[in-house]
C-alpha cells in the first residue's frame, strides 16, 4: 500500500514568489494534516481537514497561506507571496479517523522549501 | 501549557553501543505517547505507542518506557546500527484531542 505522497520534494524560489505543495493521502484516510517543520524542531500543525472541510486552521497564517482539499482526497498548500522565514519542510500527514484519539498519523516525506 | 521536552539535543555513539533518549512532558490530560524516527529527508515514522497503563513497549532493538506519575519517557536503543542515525521525536497526545504535541527531537549519529 502506498504511503502519503508529496510533491515536489524540493523547491527553491525567490522571496515574493508564489509556491504550491501537493499531497495525496493514504487511500481511505479522511483526515489530512499539513505541518511545517523548521530545522531542528518538531512539526507544527498548520491546518487539519476532515474530508473536504478545514476543521482547524487556527495556526495557518491566512494573509499569505491558503489550502484546499477539493473532493476530500488530494490537497494543496499555497504560499503567496513567500518570505525568507517560510523556508522549512512542509509535511503532509493523514489518518483514518481524525476524531478518535490515539489514531496514528502517517507522514509523507515532506517538501523542503528554500526561499532566497 | 502542554509541552514536550527532549534530551539530549544531539548524541554521537559508536556502532554497537547502546543509548537512551529522554522525554519529559506536561501534557494533560494524558492520552498516549509515541516515539517517532525521522530519517534525513523523510517524514516521521512511528516506532512505539504507549497509553497511560503501559510501562514499557518494545519494537525490535527499540524499547520505550513510560512513567505516567513523573511524566517521563525514555527510548533505549540496543546494539546501535548505522541505520539508527536519525532524529527521534517524542510526541504526546492529550485525551479527547486530535492534536499531537511534538518535542524538538534528539539527533542521533551512529559512527562506525
Amino acid at each position: 500500500e502506498a504511503g502519503v505522497v508529496q510533491s515536489p520534494r524540493y523547491k527553491i524560489i525567490e522571496k515574493k514568489q508564489p509556491v504550491a505543495f501537493w499531497c495525496n493521502p493514504i487511500s481511505g484516510h479522511n483526515t489530512l494534516y499539513w505541518y511545517r517543520q523548521n530545522l531542528g524542531q518538531g512539526p507544527e500543525l498548520l491546518i487539519r481537514y476532515e474530508n473536504e472541510e478545514a476543521v482547524d486552521d487556527s495556526q495557518l497564517p491566512k494573509d499569505r497561506f491558503s489550502a484546499e482539499r477539493l473532493k476530500g482526497v488530494d490537497s494543496t498548500l499555497k504560499i503567496q507571496p513567500a518570505e525568507l522565514g517560510d523556508s522549512a519542510v512542509y509535511l503532509c500527514a493523514s489518518s483514518s479517523l481524525g476524531l478518535t484519539q490515539g489514531n496514528e498519523q502517517f507522514f509523507g516525506p515532506g517538501t523542503r522549501l528554500t526561499v532566497l | 501549557k502542554n509541552q514536550v521536552e527532549q534530551s539530549p539535543q544531539s548524541l554521537i555513539i559508536l556502532e554497537g553501543k547502546n543509548c537512551t533518549l529522554q522525554c519529559n512532558y506536561t501534557v494533560s490530560p494524558f492520552s498516549n505517547l509515541r516515539w517517532y524516527k525521522q530519517d534525513t529527508g523523510r517524514g516521521p515514522v512511528s516506532l512505539t505507542i504507549m497509553t497511560f497503563s503501559e510501562n514499557t513497549k518494545s519494537n525490535g532493538r527499540y524499547t520505550a518506557t513510560l512513567d505516567a506519575d513523573t511524566k517521563q519517557s525514555s527510548l533505549h536503543i540496543t546494539a546501535s546500527q548505522l541505520s539508527d542515525s536519525a532524529s527521534y521525536i517524542c510526541v504526546v497526545s492529550a485525551r479527547s484531542s486530535y492534536k499531537l504535541i511534538f518535542g524538538s527531537g534528539t539527533r542521533l549519529l551512529v559512527r562506525p
